[in-house]
């Protein structure tokens, strides 16, 4: 079975400094890693995610995310964000074709000005 | 840019009532999904569909849910009998044929309070 784990319940941070949200998974097999931001009020949009390849994968708002597979990590990053970034951030994997999501308890990212 | 589509956004009913959430997925996926998302909680899978048929449910699943495609364009979530802890947010999600997996795009979600 699969788990994500994020550490970090809440992530207060001023507006143009660099954040960090932090994801960890487990599974016995390989797995597909996303990231998904919901602002308020709205669904659930992809941020990036990585199915091979570059461990370095870039998203959409100037975010970025790294997999790490001796860590079981899938950090995502942005070196400088905006008040407009203020959301919950979901970490997701799948083991891949069609099948489910398991999701992380979510990071609300709050940018203060 | 083509999206999911759901109604009602709030859907409030007495307890014990049935409930139906529609979906309108995007018109060349053929893979469906539901989540739930209790207030404060994690996104949780419900059930996946493809072909008409369920490929995968998960334990909340349970025979008080049913999914159905009745046409060629909505995707339903009925519950039959409502219970106060069915109250939660209920995505929507499909992808598309892929090489390896593809992503899953989301509606925008449905409401669910049951009283």
């Amino acid at each position: 079975a699969q788990s994500v784990t994020q550490l970090d319940s809440q992530v207060p941070v001023f507006e143009e400094a660099p954040v960090e949200l932090r994801c960890n998974y487990s599974s016995s097999v390989s797995v597909y890693l996303f990231w998904y931001v919901q602002y308020p009020n709205q669904g659930l949009q992809l941020l990036l995610k990585y199915l091979s390849g570059s461990t370095l994968v870039k998203g959409i708002n100037g975010f970025e995310a790294e997999f790490n597979k001796s860590q079981t990590s899938f950090h995502l990053r942005k070196p400088s964000v905006h008040i407009s970034d203020t959301a919950e951030y979901f970490c997701a994997v799948s083991t891949g074709g069609y099948n489910k999501l398991i999701f992380g308890a979510g990071t609300r990212l709050a940018v203060h000005p | 840019e083509p999206e999911v589509t759901q109604t009602p956004s709030h859907q409030v009913t007495q307890m014990g009532q049935e409930v139906i959430l529609r979906c309108v997925p995007i018109s060349n996926h053929l893979y469906f999904y539901w989540y739930r998302q209790i207030l404060g909680q994690k996104v949780e899978f419900l059930v996946s569909f493809y072909n008409n048929e369920i490929s995968e449910k998960s334990e909340i699943f349970d025979d008080q849910f049913s999914v159905e495609r009745p046409d060629g364009s909505n995707f339903t979530l009925k519950i039959r009998s409502t219970k106060l802890e069915d109250s939660a947010m209920y995505f929507c999600a499909s992808s598309a044929p892929g090489l390896v997996t593809d992503t899953q795009y989301f509606g925008p979600g449905t409401r669910l309070t049951v009283l």
